[in-house]
Formats: C-alpha cells, sequence, structure tokens
C-alpha cells in the first residue's frame, strides 16, 4: 500500500512566520504535488516536482516555495504566513501519469 | 492553465445510475483522465482512470468519446455511501497539467 504522510494534521502559526509543510512518501514514486483547498475553490496545485531537485509552478505559487532533496520529501514553504494561507494543505504523489495518492491533509491556520 | 468543468452539484436516489461528464475541450494526446472520490476531512481518492474508449472496474465505468475532449463517469447503483465530492483531472501534459476542476458535488438520497 502507498503512503503519503504529512508532517501535521493542525498547525496554527502567526503572521510573518515562515512555515514549513514536511510531506513524505514511501513508493519511490517521480511525482509529488502541493494543493491547497478552500471552500468552494476544490483543489489548485501550487507546485508539483516529477524528479528531484524539479520543480513546476502550478496555478497559484505566489507565496509558497518547495523543496526537494530527496525523492521521497517534498516540502512546502510558506516564507512569511499570512492569514489568506489559512487552508488545508494536501500532498500527493504519483508514478507519472497515473493516480496520485493523496496524504491526509494538513489545516494551517494563520493568526 | 485551463480547467476542466464539471457541474457543480447532483442529486440521485439510492439504487440509480449516475452519470457525471467532465469537460476538457483542450486536451493533449499524451494527457490521460482520472477521477477522483472525496470525502469531508479526507483526501481525494483514486476511482478509475481511462485514455479512451471505455474503462470499467469494480466501482465505476469511464467513457471516453473518440475525440476525448470529455468523459463520463458512471456509477452503478449509487447508496449514500457515494455522496462525495467527484473531480476529475487530466494530464500529466498540455493546459490542463494536474490542474483540478472544483468538483460535482454528488448527494444521494434516500
Amino acid at each position: 500500500d502507498v503512503k503519503v504522510t504529512q508532517s501535521s494534521r493542525y498547525l496554527v502559526k502567526r503572521t510573518g512566520e515562515k512555515v514549513f509543510l514536511e510531506c513524505v512518501q514511501d513508493m519511490d514514486h517521480e511525482n509529488m504535488f502541493w494543493y491547497r483547498q478552500d471552500p468552494g475553490l476544490g483543489l489548485r496545485l501550487i507546485y508539483f516536482s516529477y524528479d528531484v531537485k524539479m520543480k513546476e509552478k502550478g496555478d497559484i505559487p505566489e507565496g509558497y516555495s518547495v523543496s526537494r532533496e530527496k525523492k521521497e520529501r517534498f516540502s512546502l514553504i510558506l516564507e512569511s504566513a499570512s492569514t489568506n494561507q489559512t487552508s488545508m494543505y494536501l500532498c500527493a504523489s504519483s508514478l507519472a501519469p497515473y493516480e496520485q495518492y493523496f496524504g491526509p491533509g494538513t489545516r494551517l491556520t494563520v493568526t | 492553465l485551463a480547467k476542466t468543468t464539471q457541474p457543480i452539484s447532483m442529486d440521485s436516489y439510492e439504487g440509480q445510475e449516475v452519470n457525471i461528464t467532465c469537460s476538457h475541450n483542450n486536451i493533449a494526446t499524451n494527457d490521460y483522465i482520472t477521477w477522483y472520490q472525496q470525502f469531508p476531512s479526507q483526501g481525494p481518492r483514486f476511482i478509475i482512470q481511462g485514455y479512451k474508449t471505455k474503462v470499467t472496474n469494480e466501482v465505476a465505468s469511464l467513457f471516453i468519446p473518440a475525440d476525448r475532449k470529455s468523459s463520463t463517469l458512471s456509477l452503478p447503483r449509487v447508496s449514500l455511501s457515494d455522496t462525495a465530492v467527484y473531480y476529475c483531472l487530466v494530464g500529466p501534459s498540455g493546459t490542463y497539467k494536474y490542474i483540478f476542476g472544483t468538483g460535482t458535488r454528488l448527494k444521494v438520497l434516500a
């Protein structure tokens, strides 16, 4: 069974803090993704990575950066958290072009 | 980047067949069409994937016409537990590139 784990289920941070969201997959998948999900807006792609150290911008990359130093780990970084980044963050991995496996999500609140 | 288009919501009764259509006019030659199901407070879960014609698995069928500009997810004999949001996703290349649409909220009524 593919397992995608995210470092926290719930996170509360203050405005201006640097925030790291970590995602780890155990199936040697080449692709990894970060999405955010907000009510009424569905899932929106922030960044994805198709190989170590490779990344591509998704639909809403502004205010975010990513890091993929090892194949199994994909980090999402909020350089200076803002209240409009309060959201559910979902990580996924896949063996391109096949199904994505999603983690349980991190609900981030920025106050 | 483009988004796929689906109906926002649908209602159905238990035991009925439900068909949800997704429009993806600009699909690229090497794109696949994948459908996901999502329950509240959970990540999406894979249902079915196809490239062309018809694909069937134990939970659903996927119909893709020859021009591949749309696709239809068919859920046979739905139950209350099928109440969820359903997303189609087109990728990995072209203008859709892993961009989810807003999904279809299916409500199954007793």
